[in-house]
């Protein structure tokens, strides 16, 4: 049950696209289409933002989108915002019916 | 809503039970899960239960010490954590289960393993 891999840190200016990658194994991220991405506020609960790799929940903004090509997913954030600035983790459910989570990615908004 | 409790500061071998109680979903039809986080680190999934307890899941991590368990008839998710280690020192987090993500979290409880 190793963590999924994800950059440390990723930033950006307001406006601009970045991108957070996460990778597994064909025993998690690439076996199934259940990718999640959470965020995460400094001192608050973990937020879904994306589920089964690509769909938002509602309420979610449509800037951020998800996907996934092999062994390896991707959270996008558009049009970045001050507001967007967190912790990212993605999970993935696994042959062993449970759940991992990656390292985690901070967010910052330059 | 989800409301953990239970947390506080435990010596280390030492016992300690964690509830969430839910309200405002249909507990009974839902799987649950618990997640912690040590203090400056990530997220770690540690147990999910399914909905009516026929289905128990746990990370290695914890395998053999915490037992994950609920009571629909409170509408309570229970982690009873046995053997604590300060690797145990986290906050914890219960969600309620949604197919294979987590669509609802508390706000979670913090439980510090320390002599």
């Amino acid at each position: 049950q190793s963590a999924l891999t994800q950059p440390a840190s990723v930033s950006g200016s307001p406006g601009q696209s970045i991108a957070i990658s996460c990778t597994g194994t064909s025993s998690d991220v690439g076996g199934y289409s259940y990718v999640s991405w959470y965020q995460q506020h400094p001192g608050k609960a973990p937020k879904l933002i994306i589920y089964d790799v690509s769909n938002r929940p509602s309420g979610v903004s449509d800037r951020f989108s998800g996907s996934k090509s092999g062994n390896t997913a991707s959270l996008t954030i558009s049009g970045l915002q001050a507001e967007d600035e967190a912790d990212y983790y993605c999970s993935s459910y696994t042959s062993s019916s449970t759940r991992v989570f990656g390292i985690g990615t901070r967010v910052t908004v330059l | 809503q989800l409301v953990e409790s239970g947390g506080g500061v435990v010596q280390p071998g030492r016992s300690l039970r964690l509830s969430c109680a839910a309200s405002g979903i249909t507990f009974s039809s839902c799987g649950m899960h618990w997640v912690r986080q040590a203090p400056g680190k990530g997220l770690e999934w540690v147990a999910a239960i399914s909905y009516d307890a026929s289905d128990k899941y746990y990370a290695d991590s914890v395998k053999g010490r915490f037992t994950i368990s609920r009571d629909n008839s409170k509408n309570t998710l229970y982690l009873q954590m046995n053997s604590l280690t300060p690797e145990d020192t986290a906050v914890y987090y219960c969600a309620k289960d949604k197919g294979v993500y987590m669509d609802v979290w508390g706000k979670g409880t913090t439980v510090t393993v320390s002599s």
